[in-house]
């Protein structure tokens, strides 16, 4: 298994409260994801990076900011946790070289917003 | 229209089943596939990439269409461990941005 971990496993917060979720890994993969799972959405791109300070925006990025300070590193924050942020979040890396962009996963994050 | 669509099944059959998973794609410019799956309550694994020319490893073969933008998984002799969501995937097209778009899975539940 890839080595990825994701702290911390499980949290139940408040509406309103600031949330930091973090993706740990060993692998010295260049690019790092963060998704959430919902049911009836499948996995959804919150926010992604690519090296370094480098990051993007997925396509779920509203109400979520990220920071990558090390290669080993992604921290998701929620700035004013919501109920509708309730959800299982996953951290993935990836080292996309030519057409192979296979991603592997951490065992995930289930946050609950009450 | 969703970019990748997968029948969210359940699929339910008796163990020594063939059973067969499709999914379409709507980016032709996609160049990458892959199945994963996922089991309940776990993070996604990649199960095996899909490669033009079909491939097989063991009970599970992939198949690949581009002409039609259409995905397969085909497994045999299915056993109660195969019991999970199988999720197809293919890439973002578009910067080396190594993004992938996920169905929402096909459920099998394979019974004794």
């Amino acid at each position: 298994d890839a080595g990825i971990t994701q702290s911390p496993r499980h949290k139940v917060t408040e509406t309103g409260t600031p949330v930091t979720l973090r993706c740990h890994q060993t692998e010295n993969h260049r690019y790092m994801y963060w998704y959430r799972q919902d049911p009836g959405h499948g996995l959804r791109l919150i926010h992604y990076s690519y090296g370094v300070k480098d990051t993007d925006k997925g396509e779920v990025s509203d109400g979520y900011s990220v920071s990558r300070s090390k290669t080993e590193d992604f921290l998701l924050t929620l700035e004013s946790a919501t109920s509708s942020q309730t959800s299982v979040y996953f951290c993935a890396i990836s080292n996309p070289q030519g057409a192979s962009d296979t991603q592997y996963f951490g065992p995930g994050t289930r946050l609950t917003v009450l | 229209r969703k970019e990748v669509e997968q029948d969210p099944g359940p699929f339910n059959v008796p163990e020594g089943a063939t059973v067969a998973f499709n999914c379409t794609y709507s980016n032709s410019a996609s160049q990458s596939f892959f199945w994963y799956r996922q089991d309940c309550r776990k993070e996604p694994k990649l199960l095996m990439s899909v490669y033009s020319s079909g491939n097989e490893d063991g009970r599970f073969t992939a198949q690949l269409n581009r002409a039609s933008q259409y995905i397969s998984l085909l497994i045999r002799d299915s056993k109660l461990s195969d019991s999970a969501t199988y999720l197809c995937v293919v890439n973002s097209p578009g910067g080396n941005t190594g993004k992938l778009i996920f169905g929402q899975g096909t459920t099998l539940q394979v019974k004794p």
